[in-house]
């Protein structure tokens, strides 16, 4: 089974500044798609960047940017010029891409980063 | 477009009470997801409908949870009798098709007390 992990369970950043968020996995897959999510208060799960494993290039949008590692399974996020709006919990997801049916194409989450935001 | 929408969005309850979800997915969305969400954990899959049958139900307590997808559109989830332990969010997203990119709605904040 496919496990995902988020060592940082709070981080903090200035307004303006940059934050990098880690994670890991661990699968014996090759095909998968990674994810991350932003969870407001509000409880809204928002999908905030997604990376195909074949890709070697690593995802971007707007101010958010992935570093994709596939051989060391670690997926990090991160995050330019710090906006206040940019406070959440930020999840990390994993989904298996292969020619599966069922639970192998569900999402696995990580425990999730709270990442608080000072002006 | 409309996003997918849930009720009630807080809900308390006794413990041995029974408690029911709602979700209405996004139109043409095949797929339909219920998560359970405790406090401090990321969300984790309960049962998994591709139009109105379950494609993956491994992880749901069948003595005590139900789900129904009736017609194919909206979904219940039932709870019955609660447990303490079930004091979560649960949340309700829809795909187009089990490859495509799942939607979240804002979800129900479950307390059992």
């Amino acid at each position: 089974a496919q496990t995902v992990t988020q060592s940082q369970p709070e981080m903090s950043v200035q307004e303006a500044e940059t934050v990098t968020l880690s994670c890991t996995y661990d699968t014996s897959e090759s095909d998968y798609y990674l994810f991350w999510y932003k969870q407001p208060p509000s409880r809204q799960m928002i999908l905030v960047i997604r990376q195909e494993a074949y890709k070697q290039q690593n995802a971007t949008e707007n101010r958010f940017s992935v570093n994709f590692q596939k051989a060391a399974k670690s997926f990090s996020l991160k995050i330019s010029d710090s906006q206040l709006g940019d406070a959440a919990m930020y999840f990390c997801a994993y989904r298996s891409a292969g020619p599966h049916s069922g639970s192998a194409r569900q999402l696995t989450f990580g425990s999730g980063t709270q990442l608080t935001v000072l002006p | 477009e409309a996003g997918v929408a849930q009720s009630p969005r807080y809900k308390i309850i006794e413990k041995r009470q029974s408690v029911a979800f709602w979700c209405n997915p996004i139109s043409g969305h095949a797929t339909l997801y219920w998560y359970q969400q405790i406090l401090g954990q990321g969300p984790k899959l309960l049962i998994q409908f591709q139009n109105n049958g379950v494609v993956d139900d491994s992880q749901l307590p069948k003595d005590r949870f139900s789900a129904e997808r009736l017609k194919g559109v909206d979904s219940t989830l039932k709870i019955q009798p609660a447990k303490l332990e079930d004091s979560a969010v649960y949340l309700c997203a829809s795909s187009l098709a089990r490859r495509n990119e799942q939607f979240f709605g804002p979800g129900t904040r479950l307390t059992v007390l």
